[in-house]
């Protein structure tokens, strides 16, 4: 199993440009996530859902858009980048248990906006 | 929001035991309290998580205090590898999954 992935790895845009994120899991998880992360800080959540065709904001959701067509694939875009939007972007996953619930990241995405 | 408070670094000697301390004193009865590590900008990884009880898996036990107010990660035998950034979050389980992050412990491990 590949677990979660991320497309591209590495990204370089300039301001004003636009781009979608794909985020891919194959282990059939109902939630999944995208948070940023700048450098020196804690990851910070962007937008998620909690099932196919569901979205929802998460604490910094403001110049993000996201969808949820399939199980599988979680997208995220930016229809005007900004420089303020240079950050390192993960996508999670995550799997409920009896006792709490687990999230599975995926390797990040560098994006750098000129 | 959900707040923790860890110091933002600590030294460990390579073989030794890793002791790393999170204070969480507004947690309430149901929530859990959950460890991640971040290694080198690579996605966060989980660790172990837990309510009331002590609980140990093959990568680390977490001691929670009678009082839930704070709690302690331990790294048995901590290797060069375990050098890391270290979260500890706390959570509801009826929630949507979502992990309010702070800054962490940068856990530095030295041979």
């Amino acid at each position: 199993n590949a677990g979660v992935t991320q497309t591209p790895k590495f990204r370089v845009l300039k301001t004003g440009q636009s781009m979608t994120l794909l985020c891919a899991q194959d282990m059939n998880h109902e939630y999944m996530y995208w948070y940023r992360q700048d450098p020196g800080m804690g990851l910070r959540l962007i937008h998620y859902s909690v099932g196919e065709g569901t979205t929802a904001k998460g604490e910094v959701p403001d110049g993000y858009n996201v969808s949820r067509l399939k199980k599988q694939n979680f997208l995220l875009g930016l229809e005007s980048a900004a420089p303020s939007q240079t950050s390192v972007y993960f996508c999670a996953t995550n799997a409920w248990t009896s006792g709490g619930d687990t999230q599975y990241f995926g390797p990040g995405t560098r994006l750098t906006v000129l | 929001d959900a707040k923790t408070t860890q110091p933002p670094s600590m030294d460990c000697a390579e073989g030794r035991a890793a002791n790393l301390p999170c204070n969480h004193s507004t947690i309430s009865g149901n929530e859990y309290v959950y460890w991640y590590r971040q290694i080198h900008s690579q996605g966060p990884q989980y660790i172990i998580h837990g309510l009331k009880n002590n609980e140990t898996n093959e990568m680390a036990s977490l001691i929670i205090t009678e009082d839930r107010k704070s709690s302690t990660l331990i790294l048995p035998h901590a290797t060069l590898r375990d050098t890391a950034v270290y979260y500890c979050i706390f959570k509801g389980s009826s929630n949507t999954g979502k992990l309010i992050f702070g800054q962490g412990t940068t856990l530095q491990v030295k041979p």
